[in-house]
């Protein structure tokens, strides 16, 4: 089965500062892999989802994460956070090939300081 | 407007007393599915359903019922609820199983039980 560690629980950044986000995964073969965010109040919303290929992708509102085989990471990088960046952020892992039972990190919460 | 709907978004009750927890999307979905988010822990899946009449048990199904009687539509039912169901409880759906779909998330509903 597969899992997934985000080990950081809170991140504090200033705003117009960089912002990187870790993301470690355990499955046995490729995953997908994606990136949610979770603004105070709301459901989740997709930020950026890699399956195969290039392993950087590009997501919405200017992130970005890549895809680390030899690490089994999948860390969300900004280059420069925004006041409206402050929320939850969950990485998900999904198995391929098989029925699909996501598994969700435990979050980290980003606080922006101005 | 694509979405998800749930309700209520806010329930406070007291234990053993029956309740459903609505959720319906606009999108044609076939894949539905039920999380809950407690502190620490992350998005767990309760249950999930790949199409109408089809369901199954996700990671923490204990104490809870679902049905999928139309495509639309996916309440979540709890028969006698338990102070260790009070949680934020999000419905999700996706175009299908394939874990390669994006999940487009409900607004959550907090559920307190006393």
């Amino acid at each position: 089965a597969q899992s997934v560690t985000q080990p950081d629980i809170h991140i504090t950044v200033s705003e117009g500062a960089s912002l990187e986000l870790r993301c470690n995964y355990s499955y046995g073969a490729t995953p997908y892999l994606f990136w949610y965010v979770q603004s105070p109040g709301q459901g989740l919303q997709l930020l950026l989802k890699y399956f195969s290929g290039d392993t950087l992708v590009q997501g919405i509102k200017g992130f970005e994460a890549e895809f680390k085989r030899s690490q089994s990471s999948f860390n969300l990088r900004k280059p420069s956070v925004h006041w409206s960046d402050a929320a939850e952020y969950f990485c998900a892992v999904g198995a391929q090939g098989g029925s699909y039972i996501p598994t969700f990190g435990r979050g980290t919460s980003l606080i922006v300081h101005p | 407007e694509a979405q998800v709907t749930q309700n209520p978004r806010y329930l406070i009750t007291v234990t053993g007393k029956k309740l459903t927890v609505t959720c319906s999307q606009n999108m044609n979905h076939e894949y539905m599915s039920w999380y809950r988010q407690d502190p620490g822990l992350g998005l767990r899946q309760i249950y999930y359903s790949m199409n109408v009449e089809v369901t199954d048990k996700g990671d923490v199904p204990e104490g809870y019922k679902v049905s999928r009687k139309e495509k639309r539509n996916f309440p979540l039912i709890l028969e006698s609820p338990s102070p260790n169901q009070t949680s934020l409880y999000f419905c999700a759906s996706s175009q299908g199983d394939n874990p390669s779909y994006e999940q487009y998330f409900g607004p959550g509903t907090r559920l307190t039980v006393t």
